[in-house]
């Protein structure tokens, strides 16, 4: 079936330092692709996407390219605050098979000032 | 504004009993989901609806129910036959079927506890 590995976390870095969060996917068909992202005690944002093979999603910073030859969707970010922490959750949605939105087990990252 | 409300947001419920969860969307969306997520764990899909008065299991829908009588609405409640509940719910919705620029939309979830 459909499914999304991300990097295990948590990762911590320092302020302006360099962000790569992975992840692959698995899926029939040519899914789309999300990133959204979640703070404390709250419900998801989404934070970026791309619907289709070389597409480059970007938002506040943050990007991530479809990469269909490595089913690959890694979000991006050149130089990370301290209101970036949060947890990152990678997602995707193919209109063949089961039609749902399937989600990787998140990342949690801490930037440390 | 339109968005997507969960009620309540903290939920306390003594063993053995039944509880339902509310969400209700003015998105016009026909797409709804149920997650539950567990400290420091991922989002698991308990239940899906792609149209009304139909719903699909997910992949941990023992203990749980739902009923999609209405576009707008996905309410979800936890049985007694849930043996671990105590968790954080989230509902999210989505315009789904064959669009695939189908982003979700999250209401802001309800922590239930088990008491």
């Amino acid at each position: 079936g459909d499914s999304v590995t991300q990097m295990e976390g948590p990762v911590t870095l320092s302020e302006e330092a360099f962000l790569t969060i992975n992840c692959t996917y698995t899926a029939t068909g040519y899914p789309s692709l999300f990133w959204y992202v979640q703070y404390p005690g709250e419900g998801l944002q989404l934070l970026l996407k791309a619907t289709k093979a070389d597409d480059k999603g970007s938002n506040k910073g943050f990007e991530a390219t479809y990469r269909k030859e490595t089913t690959s969707f890694h979000l991006e970010k050149g130089s990370v605050q301290v209101s970036d922490s949060a947890v990152y959750f990678c997602a995707l949605y193919t209109i063949q098979g089961a039609q749902k939105l399937v989600f990787g087990q998140g990342t949690r990252l801490t930037i440390n000032p | 504004d339109g968005g997507i409300t969960q009620s309540p947001k903290y939920l306390f419920r003594k063993e053995g009993q039944n509880v339902t969860l509310s969400c209700e969307q003015n998105l016009n969306h026909d797409a709804m989901y149920w997650y539950r997520q567990d400290p420091g764990q991922g989002l698991r899909l308990i239940y899906y609806s792609q149209i009304v008065n139909d719903f699909q299991k997910g992949d941990i829908a023992e203990g749980y129910s739902v009923s999609r009588e209405k576009k707008e609405s996905f309410p979800l409640t936890v049985t007694s036959a849930q043996k671990n509940p105590t968790a954080f719910y989230l509902c999210a919705s989505s315009i789904g079927g064959r669009e695939l620029n189908t982003e979700a939309f999250f209401g802001q979830g309800t922590r239930l506890t088990v008491v």
